[in-house]
């Protein structure tokens, strides 16, 4: 089946460091990826829509200068997270949907990144 | 704009019965798709099952089982025998059909599964 890979799953930095998150379509080509934000107990926020070739699409709130997103190429898109500050703490999970997929095929999720900032 | 509910924040159910999640939904477009995902607490989205809103039957995945009413605009999922490890949060999600797949997402609910 297809196969989403996040890196790193766990990571602690410090306040005022930036942290990059790679998210891996393994086995299927992906034009558009999502960037979703949980925090505990709670559901999925959508921070943003990466679109391979171009930039991404933000949500609502979100920064973009804080949350910067590249999707270079159709496997791999990144999340970094600029001057990381503790309030940033949270479950940063990735999902892409196989470009060649039918139209009921869903999304395929990394298994999430949990970021501590000191 | 679209809107998903699932209204029980948490459930229980007894190891080897039955248990229904809700989910309802608000949507004006007519062509659709429903998706359910379950999370362990190790974090990872495993998809469950999917509903589209052309489909006849309702959708149906080894123990899982869709409880797809359009009318109504409800899409209820059926997890028969339970087992242990399907204690997890489940949510729900909306999406257009055939879009990039932008979901809505529902707040989830929590099932714990007793032995």
């Amino acid at each position: 089946g297809a196969v989403v890979s996040q890196h790193p799953s766990r990571v602690i930095c410090k306040s005022g460091t930036s942290v990059k998150i790679e998210c891996r379509s393994l086995d299927f080509q992906a034009t558009t990826m999502f960037w979703y934000r949980q925090f505990p107990k709670k559901s999925l926020m959508l921070m943003a829509t990466s679109n391979e070739g171009s930039k991404a699409t933000y949500e609502q709130g979100v920064e973009k200068d804080k949350f910067l997103i590249n999707h270079a190429s159709l496997t791999l898109s990144t999340l970094t997270v600029t001057s990381a500050h503790p309030e940033d703490s949270s479950f940063y999970i990735c999902s892409a949907r196989d470009l060649l997929g039918a139209s009921n095929s869903p999304l395929h999720f990394g298994n999430g990144t949990r970021l501590t900032v000191t | 704009a679209q809107k998903i509910t699932q209204t029980q924040p948490g459930m229980f159910v007894q190891e080897k019965e039955a248990v229904t999640l809700d989910c309802t939904y608000d949507t004006s477009d007519p062509s659709y798709g429903l998706f359910w995902y379950k999370q362990p607490s190790s974090g990872e989205m495993i998809f469950l099952i999917y509903q589209g809103s052309y489909d006849q039957q309702n959708a149906t995945e080894g123990r899982y089982s869709l409880n797809f009413q359009k009318a109504r605009k409800s899409a209820n999922l059926v997890i028969s025998a339970s087992q242990l490890g399907d204690s997890a949060m489940y949510f729900c999600a909306w999406g257009y059909a055939g879009n990039n797949r932008k979901l809505i997402w529902g707040l989830g609910t929590s099932l714990a599964v007793n032995p």
